[in-house]
């Protein structure tokens, strides 16, 4: 097992395109997180998945973001109309059951120009 | 108010010296964690705590669960030891078992200097 691997490692796109971005954890994991980091702030939780349900959702989530988690494995970040105000570090995290330690992807960067 | 509170914000050193890093919060906890975080993002888990003491290599990890504090020690520092640490709680859930997600802290950003 490679760890939790997100795609793409950067993107840069223009306000009011939509972009999409993938997270495999690692396989036996059950929880999938995802968070956001802007620049000098530590990551704000966004949404989280318990094999492919999505069983909480912050109020940073707008109506512009979607996630999905189809069969429990990997899951996608959608954010539709993009923003200036979007650009960040979309994180990505596993965890077996939310109780043991978790497991950090890479991260995607966001930039919208 | 911010949850999960960390001190000093910046933090710098000469090589060799000993370090601490302080995390404090505000709301029940499952799990204490420490991580560190790289430029270019990428984020390593270090330690996650319920009660006492880690130690890894020149690491430690304290909690005190009464005063709802943690410190991270580094002894012996040195420039690879350059990055943000970032303390985050797990939440307590209200049967007792734990919500999962994580709150972080804003991070403190090291600077070890040769």
């Amino acid at each position: 097992d490679t760890g939790v691997s997100q795609n793409p490692r950067h993107k840069i796109t223009k306000r009011g395109q939509n972009v999409t971005f993938r997270c495999d954890p690692i396989s036996e994991h059950n929880r999938l997180y995802w968070y956001r980091q802007t620049l000098g702030q530590g990551p704000e939780f966004l949404t989280y998945f318990q094999n492919e349900a999505q069983l909480e959702k912050s109020r940073l989530l707008s109506d512009r973001f979607s996630a999905e988690r189809p069969k429990g494995s990997f899951s996608t970040l959608e954010i539709q109309r993009t923003e200036q105000g979007d650009s960040a570090m979309y994180l990505c995290a596993s965890s077996l059951d939310g109780t043991r330690g978790y497991t950090f992807g890479s991260g995607t960067r966001l930039t919208v120009v | 108010k911010n949850e999960v509170e960390q001190s000093p914000q910046n933090l710098t050193a000469q090589e060799g010296e000993f370090i601490t890093i302080n995390c404090s919060y505000s709301v029940g906890i499952s799990a204490l964690h420490w991580l560190q975080q790289h430029p270019g993002g990428g984020i390593v888990s270090l330690f996650m705590l319920s009660s006492g003491k880690k130690k890894h290599g020149r690491l430690i990890a304290t909690i005190n669960i009464q005063e709802k504090h943690s410190s991270l020690h580094i002894t012996a520092s040195h420039p690879r030891d350059s990055a943000v640490y970032i303390c985050a709680v797990t939440l307590r859930g209200g049967d007792g078992g734990s919500q999962g997600n994580l709150i972080f802290g804003k991070g403190t950003k090291l600077s070890v200097k040769p």
